[in-house]
């Protein structure tokens, strides 16, 4: 079946560094979501892409799509407090109205004050 | 703000016993999916609707797990018999059916944290 991985597993970082999570894909995807889980919580979804190669800001968060749609990253600069928590990419699959929406393995991110 | 109500919240149950959880997603959508997430992992779908109907339930384990959304609104999601290795995080979302590049984004519910005791 369909697996979406992502790297690094787990990463700390010390306050104002950068931080970036990789997400591939087994399978071409229709589009890609990331969520944002922080600790005892439920994930809250942050954005969709959905054009090959698109590249999508938010603030210090930069969203990139693979050209071939089988893979994205997500880019944090100058990290704070506020951004720990697990990130995951989610990938959709399949027809419409038969769409499939799996995860990925998520990265782990701990801030170092 | 709507959002995807379930309960109970937190459930402890022996292994052997049934045991059910209840998801009201967001008004209006059409898709809802049930995830499992252990601790330390990606949310790993069970069963996901469109509407009243299943459209994937390939990694639901059919032998002990079983799940319903009679009138395409709320579902159920039941156990039996529930096993220590089902104790995990289990995680209602709802959204829009797709409707090409506009966002269909999860919505998540709060989740039902179950140990098997």
């Amino acid at each position: 079946g369909q697996q979406v991985m992502q790297i690094p597993q787990y990463q700390h970082v010390q306050e104002g560094e950068d931080f970036t999570t990789y997400c591939n894909s087994s399978t071409t995807l229709s589009n890609i979501q990331w969520y944002k889980q922080r600790p005892g919580g439920h994930p809250v979804f942050l954005i969709q892409l959905v054009k090959s190669g698109e590249v999508k800001k938010q603030k210090r968060l930069t969203f990139q799509f693979g050209e071939a749609k089988k893979n994205s990253s997500l880019h944090i600069t100058a990290t704070q407090t506020t951004d720990v928590g697990t990130y995951f990419c989610a990938g959709k699959t399949g027809n419409f109205g038969n769409e499939k929406l799996t995860f990925g393995t998520g990265t782990r991110l701990t801030i170092i004050p | 703000e709507a959002e995807v109500a379930q309960s109970p919240r937190y459930k402890i149950t022996e292994k052997s016993q049934a045991v059910a959880f209840w998801c009201d997603p967001i008004s209006g959508h059409a898709t809802l999916y049930w995830y499992r997430q252990i601790l330390g992992q990606g949310p790993e779908l069970l069963v996901q609707f469109q509407d009243e109907s299943v459209v994937d339930d390939s990694q639901l384990p059919k032998d002990r797990f079983s799940a319903e959304r009679l009138k395409g609104v709320d579902s159920t999601l039941k156990i039996q018999p529930a096993e220590l290795g089902d104790s995990a995080m289990y995680l209602c979302a709802s959204s829009h059916r797709d409707r090409g590049p506009m966002n269909t984004e999860a919505f998540f519910g709060q989740g039902t944290r179950l140990t098997v005791v």
